[in-house]
């Protein structure tokens, strides 16, 4: 069973331009979360899908950060325009029901802005 | 507002000795309680514990989980330089996964 993909690995920007990062949860995986670990910190949910539909996204700073999932499979989660906290290691998890059961991260994307 | 708070944020031990971390937390509707490694970029699952299973085994390693008192430890007896590494305690409420800051622990030969 292939993993959770993400990409990039790994990406360094300057400070007021954008990224975007793709995710492409495990198949048949309805329930998608995009977390933001910063160095020495565990992950903070910043959005949580259902299907295509937002479950929650009540820490995500909407006034920079975006994000979709069309048709209930791949996510991209964007950042315009980035600041210097955004730094961080952005991961991806998908996981069968939502809530109580396991969720499998992909590798993450390292996002350094300078 | 749910909340995972972990203990000790980081821990130092020699090589074979046993190392007890903790987790509690305050999730509306619990429904599970689970422990992850992380030892370069993405956390990997260990244990899953529920109101059905609320002590799991596997190996050098255990959990137990105290609904009661709201809290779970994780065990791991005779400890190897390879279980380096951030462990971190996530609970599965109604609706998400909430991280607790993890606990980084380093083990020296």
């Amino acid at each position: 069973e292939a993993g959770v993909a993400q990409s990039p690995r790994y990406k360094i920007i300057e400070k007021r331009q954008s990224v975007a990062f793709w995710c492409n949860p495990i198949s048949g995986h309805a329930t998608l979360y995009w977390y933001q670990q910063i160095l020495g910190q565990g992950p903070k949910l910043l959005i949580q899908f259902q299907n295509n539909g937002v479950v929650d996204d009540s820490q995500l700073p909407k006034d920079r950060f975006s994000a979709e999932r069309l048709k209930g499979v791949d996510s991209t989660l964007k950042i315009q325009p980035a600041k210097l906290e955004d730094s961080a290691v952005y991961l991806c998890a998908s996981s069968s029901n939502r809530g109580g059961t396991e969720a499998f991260f992909g590798q993450g994307t390292r996002l350094t802005v300078v | 507002e749910d909340k995972v708070v972990q203990s000790p944020l980081s821990l130092v031990v020699h090589e074979g000795d046993t190392v007890t971390l903790n987790c509690s937390y305050e999730v509306t509707n619990f429904r599970s309680l689970l422990w992850y490694k992380q030892e370069k970029k993405a956390p990997t699952f260990l244990f899953m514990l529920t109101s059905s299973g609320i002590e799991k085994k596997s190996g050098r390693l255990s959990s137990i989980l105290d609904k009661k008192e709201l809290f779970s430890i994780l065990n791991i007896t005779a400890t190897q330089t390879g279980d380096s590494a951030i462990y971190l305690c996530a609970v599965g409420g109604a609706q998400k996964l909430v991280f607790g800051q993890g606990t980084r622990l380093t083990i020296n030969p």
